[in-house]
């Protein structure tokens, strides 16, 4: 079965820092991945998703995550740091194309520093 | 585009009561999954819907139940409430046609409390 790993369910950063956010996948199929956030008493909202259109996915509000087939990676990242990013942040996976059923990842709780 | 709308957003139920949560999905999406989320399990998939049949189920015991409309609205139940049932219930929309790959527009989700 697909599954997504997230290591260190808190992280902190300071405002204006890098980003980074680790996921990896188990898949024995192509994967598509997603990035999803949510903020307090809210769904989750779609940040990018990966496709096997492009290895490097931009997404909204700055993010941007690239997909390794070789470390099985697909980690997501912000150059700058802003205090609206702090949310939860969960990676998610999908194991064929077609299939709804998403498996998510742990979840990253994100606190950004002023 | 209207988003994907859940109701209630928030509700108290007694331990073996039961319980029905709505879902209305985005407009032309025929395929609605429900997730359970909590602090301890995280996000887990209920079951999904499509067509009015259900096409995918997960790990959950016969007291979550589900259907779905021919307008794609789905609703679902559980029935005898435990303690543990209590969770924030997410419902998912997605399109199912070509160029879509699973991803899910998720309502604000109900906050099912049980006491």
């Amino acid at each position: 079965a697909q599954s997504v790993t997230q290591l260190g369910s808190h992280v902190s950063v300071s405002e204006g820092a890098l980003v980074l956010l680790r996921c990896n996948y188990s898949s024995s199929v192509p994967p598509y991945l997603f990035w999803y956030v949510q903020y307090p008493n809210q769904g989750l909202q779609l940040l990018l998703k990966y496709t096997s259109a492009a290895t490097l996915v931009k997404g909204i509000n700055g993010f941007e995550a690239e997909f390794k087939k070789s470390e099985t990676s697909f980690h997501l990242t912000k150059p700058s740091a802003h205090m609206s990013d702090a949310a939860e942040y969960f990676c998610a996976v999908s194991p064929a194309y077609g299939n709804n059923r998403l498996a998510f990842g742990k979840g990253n709780q994100v606190v950004v520093i002023p | 585009k209207a988003g994907v709308t859940q109701t209630p957003r928030y509700l108290i139920k007694t331990r073996g009561q039961q319980v029905t949560l709505s879902c209305s999905p985005i407009s032309g999406h025929r395929s609605v999954s429900w997730y359970q989320q909590t602090p301890g399990q995280g996000l887990q998939f209920l079951f999904e819907y499509f067509s009015e049949t259900q096409r995918n189920k997960g790990n959950f015991p016969g007291r979550f139940s589900g259907r779905q409309f021919s307008n794609s609205r789905s609703e679902m139940n559980v029935s005898t409430l435990e303690l543990g049932d209590s969770a924030l219930y997410l419902c998912a929309s997605s399109s199912t046609g070509q160029g879509t790959y699973g991803e899910a527009f998720f309502g604000q989700g109900t906050r099912l409390t049980v006491v």
